[in-house]
């Protein structure tokens, strides 16, 4: 069946790090793909998103791109920030049916 | 976020007793949706509404209802609540294939 598998945390960074956060997908067709973010006590807020192979979506210095080849969007950040602390979804939706297929979601954790 | 509350965003609440959880948009989207969130396992879809008195059940149905009257108005309904149940809801709404808007989360807790 149709699902996301993101890599397990807690992601625990200094400021200024490096962020790769891996998402792959399984899916029998051409879903579009989604990251949302979570930040304490809150709802998940769309944080970028792409709809085809090849996209990259980007928003606040994060950026995913869509590879079909490896069935994957992992997400990156140059150079994180304490307040980029948060739990990140990755999240696969079709064109029919309108039901997204979210990650476990991996909690990250910016250290000053 | 804006145009989409719910309510209560706390609530407490015995075992065996039915709870009620609202949630209410201002968007006119078409498509409204209940998860759950526990540790280790993400966001679960509860129930979901495609239009006013048309519902379908998502993977974690079971000891739950929704309605859905009009088309702001979204409500779960925990008939006989269960510790099991204890969780944080979050309700979501969405137009064509734009992605999710969620509310804020109601923080359930069965005693």
């Amino acid at each position: 069946g149709d699902s996301v598998t993101q890599m397990e945390g807690p992601v625990t960074l200094s400021e200024e790090a490096f962020l790769t956060i891996n998402c792959t997908y399984t899916a029998t067709g051409y879903p579009s793909l989604f990251w949302y973010v979570q930040y304490p006590g809150e709802g998940l807020q769309l944080l970028l998103k792409a709809t085809k192979a090849d996209d990259k979506g980007s928003n606040k210095g994060f950026e995913a791109t869509y590879r079909k080849e490896t069935t994957s969007f992992h997400l990156e950040k140059g150079s994180v920030q304490v307040s980029d602390s948060a739990v990140y979804f990755c999240a696969l939706l079709f064109t029919t049916g309108n039901q997204f297929y979210f990650g476990t979601g991996t909690s990250l954790t910016v250290i000053p | 976020d804006a145009g989409i509350t719910q309510s209560p965003r706390h609530k407490v609440t015995e075992t065996g007793t039915p709870v009620t959880l609202r949630c209410h948009q201002t968007e006119n989207h078409r498509y409204m949706y209940w998860y759950r969130q526990d540790p280790g396992h993400g966001l679960r879809l509860i129930h979901y509404s495609y239009g006013v008195k048309d519902t379908d059940k998502g993977e974690v149905s079971d000891g739950y209802s929704v309605s859905r009257s009009k088309t702001e108005d979204f409500l779960l309904t925990l008939e006989s609540a269960t510790s099991s149940q204890t969780s944080v809801y979050f309700c979501a709404i969405s137009e064509a294939n734009y992605g999710y808007t969620f509310g804020s989360g109601t923080r359930l807790t069965v005693v």
